[in-house]
């Protein structure tokens, strides 16, 4: 049974960098049909994809969040990560990681997720 | 503004049926398979169609999902009280390279 877990700062200064952990068990992380992957959720809004890779390396990023964002995998501890770089308010939201099917592209395991609040 | 367009809220009794449409263009959802999730306020979403018509084991046959052209549709019949949630249809941009969401639907189950 694949789990999900996040893990981070709850409180990030603005013009700071948000550092976020995904901790992954009962599932191989390189794996050929699936990417692992970033989506967050401002308080009261809908959800938004921040980026993901796959087992090649190979990364994926929303436009509007890829000159900040970066994600990376370390397999020997069995979690991906997101760096969000130079973050304003409009960065507080819940950050969800989640597990990919690559040609199908659908989520089918979700984090419970971790709420990060940009605010000096 | 999400790449995907979905109605803002949708309502219906206990027991009837409800439509939530999703509308894309033809370089996701003309091109690719459509999901759907529920969201539950509080918690993390939940996937309930994938491969635009597939159900997961263990979401009932009351969900089912469909495409025609750039829209796909999410269905949900016999109306429960617990249905009520967000729901958020999902694919792949071709364009884009990156995976998108509808806005969310909000479910009222007067």
């Amino acid at each position: 049974q694949l789990q999900l877990q996040e893990s981070g700062p709850g409180l990030v200064k603005p013009s700071e960098t948000l550092s976020l952990t995904c901790a992954v068990s009962g599932a191989p992380l390189r794996s050929e049909i699936h990417y692992w992957a970033w989506v967050r959720q401002p308080p009261g809004k809908g959800l938004e994809w921040i980026g993901a890779l796959n087992y090649r390396g190979n990364t994926y990023y929303a436009p509007s969040l890829r000159r900040r964002a970066t994600v990376f995998t370390d397999t020997s501890k069995m979690e991906f990560s997101l760096t969000l770089t130079s973050v304003t308010a409009a960065d507080t939201a819940m950050y969800y990681c989640a597990r990919g099917r690559f040609l199908s592209d659908y989520f089918d395991s979700w984090g419970q997720g971790v709420l990060a609040t940009v605010s000096s | 503004q999400p790449v995907l367009t979905q109605p803002p809220s949708v309502s219906a009794a206990p027991g009837q049926r409800v439509t939530i449409s999703c509308s894309g263009s033809t370089s996701n959802i003309g091109a690719k398979y459509v999901s759907w999730y529920q969201q539950v306020p509080g918690t993390a979403p939940k996937l309930l169609i994938y491969d635009t018509t597939e159900r997961p084991s263990g979401i009932p046959d009351r969900f089912s999902g469909s495409k025609s052209g750039t829209s796909a549709t999410l269905v949900i019949t016999g109306l429960q009280t617990g249905d009520e949630a967000d729901y958020y249809c999902g694919t792949w941009d071709n364009s884009l390279n990156i995976g998108v969401f509808g806005g969310g639907t909000k479910l009222t189950v007067l």
